[in-house]
Formats: structure tokens, C-alpha cells, sequence
């Protein structure tokens, strides 16, 4: 099966900019996660679709984030204006159940300067 | 709060055996798992331990203690391809997210 892709693989944008992040979860699974690492430091839980609803976005830093899962297939994650301590690599996951393992993508190098 | 913790960095031989570390405390507990992941790549499921005791997956084992909220990773005939980062996670009740450490960077040598 194919993996979990996300596009681009790296982004450098300006202060104030915008950009979109792109994930293809693995075909048939309805579990999407959003996932951020700053150098050095946890993989921090951003939010949670179940099909195109949102479960749970307790992790979702501020209102310049906004997540979308239309049609419950691929997700966006658009962060609007970009500020540098958004700076990270962006990961997202796909599970078959809430019980499964997670599948990564390979992330997203984001860099604000 | 919730959080992991773990050691940051780990250095070990080749072929010796190296154990990795995790504590956690969350808000309920449905299981504490370990990622593996080399530079640049995907975390990538290693093993879940949902109740006491050891799990044993080839050269990777995991152990947990949840009256100890701990558990560890043990690696054996370690080999240089296993220089990458571990993570431990768990998934906590109050949500299906999965929380994660900041993760073991592991060094074999040579």
C-alpha cells in the first residue's frame, strides 16, 4: 500500500506569508493527525480529523492555523500569517482505528525568516 | 500537565545491548508506544505495550510498569543501521491524540 505523502518536503517562506501543507493519508483510513517537532523538542500533537471532522484540535497553537479534511480524504494545514516560531517539521499520520499505530509521513520542512 | 520523559542521547557500541528509558505522566493511559526514527524520515512504529510486562519483536523489546508509569525499550546486537531517534508515546484517555517524548537520539559505534 501506498504510504502516508506529504507536499512540499520543504518550505522556506517570509514573516507574514502564507503557506499550505499537504497530506495523503493511507488509502482507507479515516484517523488524521497533525504533528509538529521544533529542533530538539517532542513531536507535539497539533489536532485529530475522524473522516473530515474534527476530534479533537486542542493542540492547535492559534487562529493563524487552519486545518481542513474536505471529503474526508487528504488534509490542508495553512498557517496564515506565518510567524518564525512556526518554524518546525510538520507531520502528519494516518491510522486505520484510534487503537492502530500511527503511520508518518516524512514532514514538512517549514522555515520562517 | 501530560509529558514523557527520556534520556536525549544515548551512545552504545556495536553489538552490545542498549536500553532506553521512558516515564510518563498523563491523564489516563491506554498504552505507551515506541517510534523509531532515522534523519530526514518517517517515525515508524516500533512496538505497543498496553499491559504490564515485556513485548518481544526480534532484536526490540519493550517493557512496561504502568503502577510505575515507566517503561523501556531494549535493543540487542545493536547494529549501526539503529543510529536514529526513538520516541516513546502514549495515548492518554480524554481523546484518542497520541503524546510523544522528545525523543532518544541513539549513536552506535563502531
Amino acid at each position: 500500500e501506498a504510504g502516508v505523502t506529504q507536499f512540499p518536503s520543504h518550505s522556506v517562506i517570509e514573516k507574514g506569508q502564507t503557506v499550505t501543507l499537504r497530506c495523503d493519508p493511507i488509502s482507507g483510513h479515516d484517523n488524521l493527525y497533525w504533528y509538529r517537532r521544533v529542533m530538539g523538542k517532542e513531536i507535539k500533537f497539533l489536532l485529530h480529523f475522524v473522516k473530515e471532522s474534527k476530534q479533537d484540535e486542542s493542540g492547535m497553537p492559534n487562529n493563524r492555523f487552519l486545518a481542513e479534511r474536505t471529503g474526508g480524504t487528504y488534509s490542508t494545514l495553512k498557517v496564515q500569517p506565518a510567524e518564525l516560531e512556526d518554524s518546525g517539521v510538520y507531520f502528519c499520520a494516518s491510522s486505520h482505528g484510534h487503537n492502530s499505530p500511527l503511520h508518518f509521513g516524512n514532514g514538512t520542512r517549514l522555515t520562517v525568516t | 500537565g501530560q509529558s514523557l520523559e527520556q534520556p536525549s542521547e544515548v551512545t552504545a557500541v556495536e553489538g552490545a545491548i542498549v536500553q532506553i528509558n521512558c516515564t510518563y505522566q498523563t491523564s489516563g493511559f491506554y498504552g505507551l508506544s515506541w517510534y523509531q526514527q532515522h534523519d530526514g524520515g518517517a517515525p515508524t512504529f516500533l512496538s505497543y505495550n498496553g499491559l504490564d510486562g515485556l513485548e518481544e519483536t526480534g532484536r526490540f523489546s519493550s517493557f512496561l510498569s504502568r503502577s510505575d508509569s515507566y517503561g523501556y525499550l531494549l535493543l540487542q546486537e545493536l547494529q549501526m543501521k539503529d543510529s536514529a531517534s526513538y520516541f516513546c508515546a502514549v495515548r492518554a484517555t480524554g481523546g484518542f491524540k497520541t503524546i510523544f517524548g522528545a525523543g532518544t537520539r541513539l549513536f552506535v559505534k563502531a
